[in-house]
C-alpha cells in the first residue's frame, strides 16, 4: 500500500535553530498537509498547499513556519527560530483530490526543543 | 475558529462492551471523517460521510451523522483489545479543503 515516507523519525534541537522536516508524498497526491499533535493532545491544522503554493493556514502557521516543494518530490515543513512551544509530533498527510478526499497521513516526525 | 468537539475525552470498557463517542460542530459541515490512532502511532482512516442522516458500517463499528449534518457518532459493538486507540473525528465546512480533527475520545480496552 503507497505510504507517506517522512524524515526524520525524530530531531533534538535546541531554542532559536532552524529545523526542516521532509515528507515524501504518495506519487498521485496532489494536495499536502502538515498537521501538529503536542503530546496527549488533538491533531492541529497547520497548513494546507496544493499546486506549489498555500491554500489554507492556520493562526499557528506563523512567520516563523513556511512550506515549500523545491523538487517535486518533497514537501518540506521548516521552522526558522524554534520555541519550546514547537515540540510536537509533526505529521505530513497528502489526499489525491480536495474537500472529500482521504488524508493518508505519514508516521510522523517527533520534534524535541531544548 | 471552527470548534470540533468530542465526548468523552476517555472511555474505559471491559472487552466485550460497546463503546460511542460523539463528534459535534458548532458549525454545519460538508462531510465528516473519522480517524484511529493507536498509541505512538499515527491517524488512519476508518471511513467518510457525506450526507444528512447517512449510516455506515464496518464489521463492529457504526458510523452515523447526524440530520442536521453538524455531529456524528462512532459506536464500537463488543470492543475487542485491538480497538485502543483515540479515535477522532475530522471535519470540513463548504469553501475550504482543510480538515479540522474534534478533540478525540481516548478509548481503553480492560481484557
Amino acid at each position: 500500500e503507497p505510504e507517506v515516507t517522512q524524515t526524520p523519525s525524530h530531531q533534538v534541537t535546541q531554542m532559536g535553530q532552524e529545523v526542516i522536516l521532509r515528507c515524501v508524498p504518495i506519487s498521485n497526491h496532489l494536495y499536502f498537509y502538515w498537521y501538529r499533535q503536542i503530546l496527549g493532545q488533538k491533531v492541529e491544522f497547520l497548513v494546507s498547499f496544493y499546486n506549489n503554493e498555500i491554500s489554507e493556514k492556520s493562526e499557528i502557521f506563523d512567520d516563523q513556519f513556511s512550506v515549500e516543494r523545491p523538487d517535486g518530490s518533497n514537501f518540506t515543513l521548516k521552522i526558522r527560530s524554534t520555541k519550546l512551544e514547537d515540540s510536537a509530533m509533526y505529521f505530513c498527510a497528502t489526499a489525491s483530490g480536495p474537500g472529500a478526499n482521504v488524508l493518508t497521513f505519514g508516521a510522523g516526525s517527533r520534534l524535541t526543543v531544548l | 475558529g471552527q470548534q470540533v468537539m468530542q465526548i468523552p475525552q476517555y472511555q474505559h470498557v471491559q472487552e466485550g462492551e460497546d463503546f460511542t463517542t460523539y463528534c459535534n460542530s458548532s458549525t454545519t459541515l460538508s462531510n465528516i471523517q473519522w480517524y484511529k490512532q493507536r498509541p505512538g502511532g499515527h491517524p488512519v482512516f476508518l471511513i467518510q460521510l457525506v450526507k444528512s442522516g447517512e449510516v455506515k458500517k464496518q464489521k463492529r463499528l457504526t458510523f452515523q451523522f447526524g440530520e442536521a449534518k453538524k455531529n456524528s457518532s462512532l459506536h464500537i459493538t463488543a470492543t475487542q483489545t485491538t480497538d485502543v486507540g483515540t479515535y477522532f473525528c475530522a471535519v470540513t465546512t463548504s469553501g475550504t479543503y482543510k480538515y479540522i480533527f474534534g478533540t478525540g475520545t481516548r478509548l481503553k480496552v480492560l481484557a
